[in-house]
């Protein structure tokens, strides 16, 4: 089955500490994307790539960084710069093209105390 | 820049009753337009989409026409079920943008038996 996967579902940090969100995909994509969601709230790019070993911020990417050593995989770290993580992270998948819709993940939910 | 505006929610009906949640856009090129869907604690899928304008973009009895003369994307249904109880999003992607996706805030629709 194709498709994106993310892990853990649920994760919980201590304030201070760094944490990485993992995202997989086998749809053979060249783009992936990670979003932000808060409650009652749409989503917000946090960092997306186009192709491997190249990525651009998106609209909110300060405490957050990315890498993208693979196509397959596009892994999220969560810095203790970042003032507000408790959140849903969402990653995505797609061809790149505006033509063509992005592909989501499950979604990971973060809760920092 | 380019933007999506949804109407506001909760929107609430009753089962048969008939959905509009109404979408307009911002944008400087020739976007492709989404409604994407989202089940509770889940990641966004894609319900359906119009590439150019006056496309009808159709799936599970939803539908949308990409109005370029009202720079509209309204998501209609004539007879909603308890199972279409989720939050929309609607959401462009400008060909300039190399498949970023720009998404309204979201609409909660809930619907009672």
């Amino acid at each position: 089955d194709g498709g994106i996967t993310q892990s853990p579902k649920y994760l919980f940090r201590k304030e201070g500490q760094n944490v990485t969100l993992s995202c997989e995909q086998n749809l053979n994509h060249d783009a992936m994307y990670w979003y932000r969601q808060d409650p009652g709230q749409g989503l917000r790019l946090i960092y997306y790539s186009q192709i491997v070993n190249d990525f651009q911020k998106g609209d909110i990417a300060e405490g957050y960084s990315v890498s993208r050593e693979k196509k397959e995989s596009f892994p999220l770290t969560v810095t203790s710069a970042q003032k507000n993580p408790t959140a849903f992270y969402l990653c995505a998948s797609s061809t790149g093209t505006a033509l063509y819709e992005q592909y989501f993940g499950p979604g990971t939910r973060l809760t920092v105390t | 820049g380019d933007s999506v505006t949804q109407m506001e929610g909760p929107v609430t009906l009753s089962e048969e009753a008939f959905l509009t949640i109404n979408c307009t856009y911002t944008a400087t090129g020739y976007p492709s337009l989404f409604w994407y869907v989202q089940y509770p604690g889940e990641g966004l899928q894609l319900l359906l989409k119009a590439t150019k304008a006056d496309d009808k973009g159709s799936n599970k009895g939803f539908e949308a026409t990409y109005r370029k003369e009202t720079t509209s994307f309204h998501l209609e249904k004539g007879s909603v079920q308890v199972s279409d109880s989720a939050v929309y999003f609607c959401a462009l992607s400008d060909r300039g943008q190399g498949g970023k996706l720009i998404f309204g805030q979201g609409t909660e629709l809930s619907v009672k038996p």
